[in-house]
């Protein structure tokens, strides 16, 4: 089946630093992408929705100038964590549809993020 | 999106069925039931979905009732791998996934 891949898996940083995430469809093309973030034993929240070419949609309540998101390729979004603070920790999670099986989403394995 | 409602948590026997089930009561006429599930620490897993008509494939079957206001997702022979958080997400066609809380189901040897 599709694969997608996240980079890197763990990171940890110091408070005030930007992270990058990346997230990548490995054998399919995908004009959009969705990013989410899990807070231990909670559920996932979807984040953003990221557009191939075009400018990322935000979900009501996340800040669009902390969380950068670009999608310069089929194969490639980016988010982009800026000002990093202790409460951006999260598990940031990517996922992408396959073609035109819009139901069956593909989750990458997500990229764990520590703020210190 | 209509709600969904799961029970929090459910244990059942390796190598039996598994029934989870999921009230969705306000669903709409052209919403769909998926199914995902998502084991420890990692993204989650699409399982199945339907509209109105059950389905099966090889993961589970999906059972939804006549009025669509709930289904239920059978884990023919469930596993030790099976063990994970299922979520049942009604949505319109078009992309968008809203998880709920879902249901920790354990499997027990």
């Amino acid at each position: 089946g599709a694969v997608v891949s996240q980079h890197p898996s763990r990171v940890i940083c110091k408070s005030g630093t930007s992270v990058k995430i990346e997230c990548r469809s490995l054998d399919f093309q995908a004009t959009t992408m969705f990013w989410y973030r899990q807070f231990p034993k909670k559920s996932l929240m979807l984040m953003a929705t990221s557009n191939e070419g075009s400018k990322a949609t935000y979900e009501q309540g996340v800040e669009k100038d902390k969380f950068l998101i670009n999608h310069a390729s089929l194969t490639l979004s980016t988010l982009t964590v800026t000002s990093a603070h202790p409460e951006d920790s999260s598990f940031y999670i990517c996922s992408a549809p396959v073609g035109k099986r819009l139901y069956e989403q593909y989750f990458g394995p997500g990229t764990r993020l520590t703020v210190t | 999106d209509a709600k969904t409602t799961q029970p929090p948590s459910m244990d059942c026997a390796e190598g039996r069925a598994a029934n989870l089930p999921c009230n969705h009561s306000t669903i709409s006429g052209n919403e769909y039931v998926y199914w995902y599930r998502q084991i420890h620490s990692q993204g989650p897993q699409y399982i199945i979905h339907g509209l109105k008509n059950n389905e099966t494939n090889e993961m589970a079957s999906l059972i939804i009732t006549e009025d669509r206001k709930s289904s239920t997702l059978i884990l023919p022979h469930a596993t030790l791998r099976d063990t994970a958080v299922y979520y049942c997400i009604v949505s319109l066609n078009d992309y968008k996934l809203s998880f709920g809380a879902g249901t920790t189901v354990t499997v027990r040897a």
